[in-house]
């Protein structure tokens, strides 16, 4: 069973809609959650992290966390056309026996943004 | 600014010729992370510092070296490049927190490896 999905896309959307990114995890033990954005060619830059439950909020970004689903969720309000790349998903869990954690990360999802 | 910086940005090398790419930070943080990223594919922990502390994954082939000689620096020596080692090669930061628990990762730009 893979770690963290997320459906690889493309998703694409018209500017000025909502996008909306999903990924699943498989260890419960997962302790926080983070978004990353990569445009292609280049690296992985953070735009959110979430450790609770329910909504955080930055700007555009809606980062939705559901623990008891096993379940985080990106969504990009106002959609534009310079946030077509791919977004990471990636999932903070404690090594085992240890104090260190390890971030596993989806394959991505491309987004699309179409003016 | 404070940065995570890696050095060089594309490196060329032939088949088995060994390779050193490099990563510095002037971030301050004791926990360093090297990644492996082919085209299409999530990034893939290769081993990590925290401090002097080196964790090696267990899937990482022994090709795979890594030193880090001070807080500020750390290599991943690639020891005879194969033809399927040609990737993105990142490095990342961050640091630990008061309980125990790692902020969140930052990355360098990455290094693109061809192998010839």
């Amino acid at each position: 069973q893979k770690e963290v999905e997320q459906n690889s896309g493309p998703l694409s959307v018209p500017e000025g809609a909502i996008a909306s990114l999903n990924c699943t995890y498989s260890d419960r033990g997962s302790q926080s959650f983070f978004w990353y954005r990569q445009y292609s060619g280049k690296s992985p830059e953070l735009i959110m992290f979430i450790y609770s439950n329910g909504d955080k909020e930055d700007g555009r970004f809606t980062a939705q966390l559901n623990k008891a689903s096993q379940y985080v969720s990106l969504l990009i309000r106002d959609s534009q056309p310079s946030d077509s790349a791919t977004y990471l998903c990636a999932v903070k869990l404690r090594v085992s026996g240890g104090s260190n954690y390890k971030l596993t990360f989806g394959k991505g999802t491309l987004l699309t943004v179409n003016p | 600014d404070a940065m995570v910086i890696q050095n060089p940005r594309y490196q060329v090398t032939q088949f088995g010729k060994p390779v050193t790419l490099s990563c510095s930070q002037t971030l301050n943080h004791n926990v360093m992370y090297w990644y492996q990223q082919k085209s299409s594919q999530a990034p893939k922990l290769l081993f990590h510092y925290y401090d002097k502390d080196f964790n090696n994954e267990a899937d990482t082939p022994d090709n795979f070296q890594s030193r880090r000689p001070n807080t500020s620096f750390c290599f991943l020596d690639i020891r005879s490049p194969g033809l399927g080692d040609a990737a993105m090669y990142l490095c990342a930061t961050s640091r630990i927190r008061a309980g125990g628990s790692h902020d969140e990762q930052y990355f360098g730009p990455g290094t693109r490896l061809t192998v010839t």
